[in-house]
């Protein structure tokens, strides 16, 4: 079975500074991975996905991510971190047959002014 | 085009009762999958619907029901709850089958067990 394990169940960056969120998978096959973000209140956003090809992926926000397979892992970056990106973020990867995603624990993202 | 919406938002039950909570995916999308999310347990996947047919299940018990209607909108149902059914419910829906597409969550139902 696949998994996830986010390190860090909570991360405080300063505004501007680097946001580096962490995530390691677990798969028996090739990985379909995604990040997605949860503001207060609401559902999931996509942030970025990684399927297959170009394996640094740029998504919504200014945030980006990088497959490392021989590391199992799908970091989630932002080179400038903004007020408004406090939120709740969740790496997950797809499960063979169908749209099952196996989420990670979530990572709070706690940005100081 | 809209988005996913679920009704109702809000709920409240008492243990042993019945619920039933609502999903309508974007239109056009065939796929709509149910999660449950706790403070402790995280995200859990309760099950996908796909042209109205069930296709996986989670590790959920028989008391968590769903179906999905012609027009794709789905239902789940949750019988004689208990207090840890008391949880976030999210309805995502996806235009098709294959694991590398995007699904659209929708709002939530929070439901509240009393």
């Amino acid at each position: 079975a696949q998994s996830v394990t986010q390190l860090g169940s909570h991360v405080s960056v300063s505004e501007g500074a680097l946001v580096l969120l962490r995530c390691n998978y677990s798969s028996s096959v090739p990985p379909y991975l995604f990040w997605y973000v949860q503001y207060p209140n609401q559902g999931l956003q996509l942030l970025l996905k990684y399927t297959t090809g170009a394996t640094l992926v740029k998504g919504i926000n200014g945030f980006e991510a990088e497959f490392k397979k021989s590391e199992t892992s799908f970091h989630l970056t932002k080179p400038s971190a903004h007020m408004s990106d406090a939120a709740e973020y969740f790496c997950a990867v797809s499960e063979t047959g169908g749209n099952k995603l196996v989420f990670g624990a979530g990572t709070i993202l706690r940005v100081k002014s | 085009k809209a988005g996913v919406t679920q009704t109702p938002r809000y709920l409240i039950k008492t243990r042993g009762q019945q619920v039933t909570l609502s999903c309508s995916p974007i239109s056009g999308h065939r796929s709509v999958s149910w999660y449950q999310q706790t403070p402790g347990q995280g995200l859990q996947f309760l099950f996908e619907y796909f042209s109205e047919t069930q296709r996986n299940k989670g590790n959920f018990p028989g008391r968590f029901s769903g179906r999905q209607f012609s027009n794709s909108r789905s239902e789940m149902n949750v019988s004689t709850l208990e207090l840890g059914d008391s949880a976030l419910y999210l309805c995502a829906s996806s235009s098709r089958g294959g694991r590398a597409n995007e699904q659209f969550f929708g709002p939530g139902t929070r439901l509240t067990v009393l």
